[in-house]
């Protein structure tokens, strides 16, 4: 199964841009890179996803790299509210059944 | 409510008594999945319902857990003869079953094993 890694701390000073992560060598070709973030005592919730090309939301941006092994995902400027674990996860297809494996993530924390 | 619904939202129960917890998916979504959150820990994979489909339930860690979904909406995860080591967040999620990979997930039911 393809897996993800990512550091499992960042810092970043309020309002200004933060860039995290994600190493994924082993991507195969039909996976789909996840972003996922967990403030705490809440469940994840969904940031952004993408194959080939970079995408935009009004969350964050994601930058994929041309090779697909690793990616970014960019806030454009941090808030606190934006401290939080994000989750960097590929689309895995078993057959009939798919499951999403979560890795430990980057825990992000704002700075003041 | 347009969410994910998960009850109760704290248990607290003695080593050996059985739990049940439930979850209530976003209308319409066709896939369901069950993880665990063990303080400090990522999460968990345990169970993935999809549609009519048999249910994946390789992530379950014993077969003192099961899990079923009536009528392909509300689903419960039943833990039996619980261990102190099943204290854990357990987190519903529920998406469309379009191969989109979005999950909604709900708040999680914290359980306590003494």
């Amino acid at each position: 199964d393809a897996k993800t890694t990512q550091p499992n701390s960042m810092e970043s000073n309020e309002e200004e841009p933060v860039h995290l992560p994600c190493n994924h060598s082993t991507i195969s070709g039909t996976d789909y890179i996840h972003w996922y973030r967990q403030l705490p005592s809440q469940g994840p919730e969904y940031v952004i996803h993408g194959l080939t090309s970079n995408v935009n939301n009004r969350m964050a941006s994601l930058a994929i790299a041309e090779d697909r092994k690793s990616s970014t995902l960019i806030l454009h400027r941090a808030t606190l509210r934006d401290a939080a674990v994000y989750y960097c996860i590929l689309v895995l297809s078993s057959g009939s059944a798919r499951q999403l494996t979560f890795g430990s993530g980057t825990q992000l924390t704002v700075l003041p | 409510g347009a969410g994910v619904s998960q009850s109760p939202s704290n248990k607290v129960t003695e080593k050996g008594k059985d739990v049940e917890l439930r979850c209530d998916p976003i209308s319409g979504h066709t896939a369901l999945y069950w993880y665990r959150q063990s303080l400090g820990q990522g999460l968990e994979f345990l169970i993935y319902f999809q549609g009519n489909s048999a249910p994946d339930k390789s992530g379950l860690p014993s077969d003192r857990f099961s899990a079923e979904r009536t009528g392909g909406s509300v689903s419960t995860l039943t833990i039996q003869r619980t261990q102190q080591e099943d204290s854990a967040v357990y987190l519903c999620a529920s998406s469309p079953g379009v191969n989109t990979g979005e999950l909604f997930f709900g708040e999680g039911s914290r359980l306590t094993v003494l």
